[in-house]
């Protein structure tokens, strides 16, 4: 079946450090990929998504490429900063399906 | 903005009683969904919910749970006869329409199940 795995936490780095939290996929056909975040207190929102090989996914400085031949979905950061501190999932939904299969989560903290 | 809500936030009851937890999903979405996540492990999917019925389950989702729409808003989880292994973080989220893959969550409700 589908699964999910991601670079296991938690991960401590300084402000405008780079960032890099892996994640590797199991999956059947072409799934889609997204990354998760949860800042503390709050639900899971979604922080970016990649459809197709090759597609890059951006938001907040974020990015993550889908990457087909190494079934990968790394997500990175050129400069962190203090407020990216929170949970971050790695998920795929199977063509076709409705439900989200997560990562474990990583958790981040980013120190001034 | 509209947003998921769930209620209660953390709820600590005794093994073999019932537990009902619940969320109200944004307004204009169809399909619902419960995860959960126990302590240190992965968000796993339990149910999804559409058209006043489940359309997919995982093996988790067995004789004691069910979900339900009692009105136009509520979609809640009940956990009839709660186990030690039941404890864990719940999470109710929905969406609009088929493979968006963006999945709308709510806060999540803690069960501690003693």
């Amino acid at each position: 079946g589908n699964s999910v795995t991601q670079m296991e936490g938690p991960v401590t780095l300084s402000e405008e450090a780079f960032l890099t939290i892996n994640c590797t996929y199991t999956a059947t056909g072409y799934p889609s990929l997204f990354w998760y975040v949860q800042y503390p207190g709050e639900g899971l929102q979604l922080l970016l998504k990649a459809t197709k090989a090759d597609d890059k996914g951006s938001n907040k400085g974020f990015e993550a490429t889908y990457r087909k031949e190494t079934t990968s979905f790394h997500l990175e950061k050129g400069s962190v900063q203090v407020s990216d501190s929170a949970v971050y999932f790695c998920a795929l939904s199977g063509w076709g399906a409705q439900k989200l299969v997560f990562g474990q989560g990583t958790r981040l903290t980013i120190n001034p | 903005e509209p947003e998921v809500t769930q209620t209660p936030s953390h709820q600590v009851t005794q093994m073999g009683q019932e537990v009902i937890l619940r969320c109200v999903p944004i307004s204009n979405h169809l399909y619902f969904y419960w995860y959960r996540q126990i302590l240190g492990q992965k968000v796993e999917f339990l149910v999804s919910f559409y058209n006043n019925e489940i359309s997919e389950k995982s093996e988790i989702f067995d004789d004691q749970f069910s979900v339900e729409r009692p009105d136009g808003s509520n979609f809640t989880l009940k956990i009839r006869s709660t186990k030690l292994e039941d404890s864990a973080m719940y999470f109710c989220a929905s969406n609009q329409g088929a493979n968006t893959g963006e999945l709308f969550f709510g806060e999540g409700s803690r069960l501690t199940v003693l």
